[in-house]
């Protein structure tokens, strides 16, 4: 059972729109959720992440709202920029417990 | 930076054939992981370690061994290949107390003939 479903699976946006990735989850005991970037032959990469006692956090052009009650999440890229181009991970785990879970991903190209 | 390295950064196996993946951490962290990712399949655990000379299984362990005999080092062992395990395999590791980031390596990718 996927734990962690993403969706688009891919996206294409012109530079300077908002990217909207999105993410939901299954357990409702997950109560920490990184999103991980990853460029072409590398690693993934913490981007930004949130707890569940929040329903907002924002750095920079990243943004993550999330809703507890509907056990869903989204990242929003604004202004995004030709090297936001990647695969972004949402990744769920509860707190004390080591495991994460990750969704399958969703590829963000930006067009100039 | 926290460093994880990874090698070899691509390898050929043949099928039946043992490969052995190797880790190294220079973050003094004590979990290490490793990670299979597949296309459309994202990253699903194989394999972790939360203390040296002891390792836990996954989501997705069968096929695979691992061994952690220091803190640093973390393998991930194929005794017999299967054309099934080509896919790229990541490494990380994150720290005891502060587990809210994993530092991931640049991966190795494994093609099985």
């Amino acid at each position: 059972q996927q734990q962690v479903r993403q969706s688009p699976q891919s996206l294409t946006v012109w530079e300077g729109e908002t990217a909207i990735l999105n993410c939901s989850y299954e357990n409702s005991a997950f109560d920490y959720f990184p999103w991980y970037q990853q460029f072409p032959g590398e690693g993934p990469a913490l981007l930004i992440a949130i707890r569940s006692v929040s329903d907002k956090k924002e750095d920079g052009r990243f943004t993550i709202f999330f809703n507890k009650r509907e056990k869903k999440l989204s990242l929003h890229i604004t202004d995004s920029q030709p090297g936001d181009s990647a695969t972004y991970f949402c990744a769920a785990s509860n707190t004390g417990y080591q495991n994460f879970y990750f969704g399958k991903g969703t590829s963000l190209t930006v067009i100039p | 930076e926290a460093a994880v390295t990874q090698s070899p950064r691509s390898k050929v196996a043949v099928t039946g054939g043992k490969v052995t993946l190797s880790c190294h951490q220079t973050n003094n962290h004590d979990y290490m992981y490793w990670y299979r990712q597949d296309t459309g399949h994202g990253l699903r655990l194989i394999h972790y370690s939360y203390v040296a000379d002891s390792t836990e299984k996954g989501d997705i362990p069968d096929g695979y061994k691992a061994s952690r005999p220091s803190q640093e080092n973390f393998s991930l062992i194929l005794e017999l290949a299967s054309l099934s395990q080509t896919a790229v395999y990541f490494c990380a590791s994150s720290d005891r107390f502060s587990n809210e980031r994993l530092f991931f390596g640049h991966g190795t990718k494994l093609s099985v003939l």
